[in-house]
């Protein structure tokens, strides 16, 4: 185990339900992640949150809602999804100081949209 | 924001052999590089990391190229292993304190018994 837990791990949902990813580090890190990774584009970056802020949204459609309630805890609220949502959502953290560090990912939710 | 093109896709290589990946970014001001492997039904976890302030770094079988005039690093991987199969990634991020980690596209490396 890496420190990087997350919940569930598989998961099937409806386009009109709502269901919340969770994921939780144990390692002290101060930036937490979610990351989607697929076929057609292995590892996006969906967003950010370092020291509880989010400072990063690549354009993520607004039916995916982070939130982050302390550095050790990081939610993926999701709602009306589409089918090509289908894919294996990670979390990662990393300590944020003034150079750049290892990312330690968590085993990922195997999301399936029917 | 970064842009990291990562080849091949794809890659067999004979049991022994070496394997090399290639990997461009675009933002100059990326200064950490770090590959990951992700084997099959499992997170992806670092192997080596390299930064801008060094051209090359090595552990073990494993080494990683850097040129930063060009904008590509290269991972290498020598004496090839059955179990060194799995899909690697390349990644790029600058120091600006958001420490955001954009990854290539992934290459599927098998060693061949």
């Amino acid at each position: 185990e890496t420190g990087v837990t997350q919940t569930p791990r598989h998961l099937v949902m409806g386009m009109t339900n709502k269901k919340s990813l969770k994921c939780e580090q144990h390692l002290g890190h101060n930036a937490m992640y979610w990351y989607k990774q697929s076929a057609k584009k292995p590892l996006e970056l969906m967003f950010v949150y370092n020291f509880k802020e989010q400072t990063e949204n690549n354009s993520v459609p607004s039916r995916f809602s982070p939130e982050c309630p302390n550095s050790s805890h990081l939610f993926l609220h999701l709602h009306t999804l589409q089918p090509e949502d289908s894919a294996l959502y990670l979390c990662a953290s990393s300590q944020v100081i003034t150079a750049n560090t290892e990312a330690f990912f968590g085993q990922g939710t195997r999301l399936t949209v029917v | 924001g970064e842009n990291v093109e990562q080849h091949p896709s794809t890659l067999s290589v004979q049991e022994g052999d070496s394997a090399v990946i290639k990997c461009t970014y675009s933002d100059s001001a990326s200064n950490y590089f770090p590959w990951y492997k992700q084997e099959l039904g499992k997170r992806p976890q670092l192997i080596i990391d390299i930064r801008s302030n060094v051209g090359e770094k090595k552990d073990q079988r494993i080494a990683v190229t850097l040129n930063k005039t060009a904008k590509h690093f290269s991972l290498h991987i020598t004496e090839t292993q059955p179990e060194d199969s799995a899909v690697y990634f390349c990644a790029a991020s600058s120091s600006s304190g958001a420490n955001n980690l954009f990854f290539g596209t992934g290459t599927r490396l098998t060693v061949i018994p």
